[in-house]
């Protein structure tokens, strides 16, 4: 199986803030990887796909990057909003496989 | 809009079995890839097993941890989703979730439902 590793695990930050998320894949996932923002008691919601690509009406203060076992979600200006957990996931082969989550917080 | 609603979800003793639904609407399920996913309390989120679409055959793929005790089903006269929980064990307590594919290159999940909640305890 192919293993998730998103840093921090934690992130605590302001208003304004611009902050990154950082996935690593054990092995070569190609660009086949998403991020999604949860809320707590709600379910996920997809911001990114195929690594760099902006799901429709997300705000464009997110951005993704990177390829092969490397990636990176960065929010440029942290909005109030935006205080939640993030996960990374892979579709690049079975079984899919999603990273253990970093939580956003208010610093 | 794309609307996924689950039903189902309760509490089941171990060993017992469980039918989860989701109901489509504003997404022809047929079209697309579905996948079940899965989210213990206070945890994070676990792929439990993915349906293709009929153009694919209706094929499925399992998490090792639900192989051989979750079944995936569908019926597009009714544009829902099904997964048939047996030999439930107390891990499997969670939120599942109903979830929708789109395709850019190769299938991702898109889409989410609300979530039920099974809870696997004697």
């Amino acid at each position: 199986d192919i293993q998730m590793t998103q840093s921090p695990s934690t992130l605590s930050a302001s208003v304004g803030d611009g902050v990154t998320i950082t996935c690593r894949a054990s092995q070569s996932i190609s660009s086949w990887l998403a991020w999604f923002q949860q809320k707590p008691g709600k379910a996920p919601n997809l911001l990114i796909y195929e690594a760099s690509s902006l799901e429709s009406g997300v705000p464009s203060r997110f951005s993704g990057s990177g390829s092969g076992t490397e990636f990176t979600l960065t929010i440029s200006s942290l909005q109030p909003d935006d205080f939640a957990t993030y996960y990374c996931q892979q579709y690049y082969d079975y079984p899919l496989t999603f990273g253990g989550g970093t939580k956003v917080e208010i610093k | 809009e794309v609307q996924l609603v689950e039903s189902g979800g309760g509490l089941v003793q171990p060993g017992g079995s469980l039918r989860l639904s989701c109901a489509a609407s504003g997404f022809t399920c047929s079209d697309h890839y579905m996948d079940w996913v899965r989210q213990a309390p206070g945890k994070g989120l676990e792929w439990v097993g993915r349906t293709r679409n009929k153009a694919n055959s209706y094929t499925t793929e399992y998490a090792a941890s639900v192989k051989g005790r979750f079944t995936i089903s569908r019926d597009d006269s009714r544009n829902s989703l099904y997964l048939q929980m047996n030999s439930l064990k107390t891990e499997d307590t969670a939120v599942y979730y109903c979830t929708g594919g789109s395709h850019s290159n190769r299938w991702y999940i898109d889409y989410w439902g609300q979530g039920t909640l099974v809870t696997v305890s004697s």
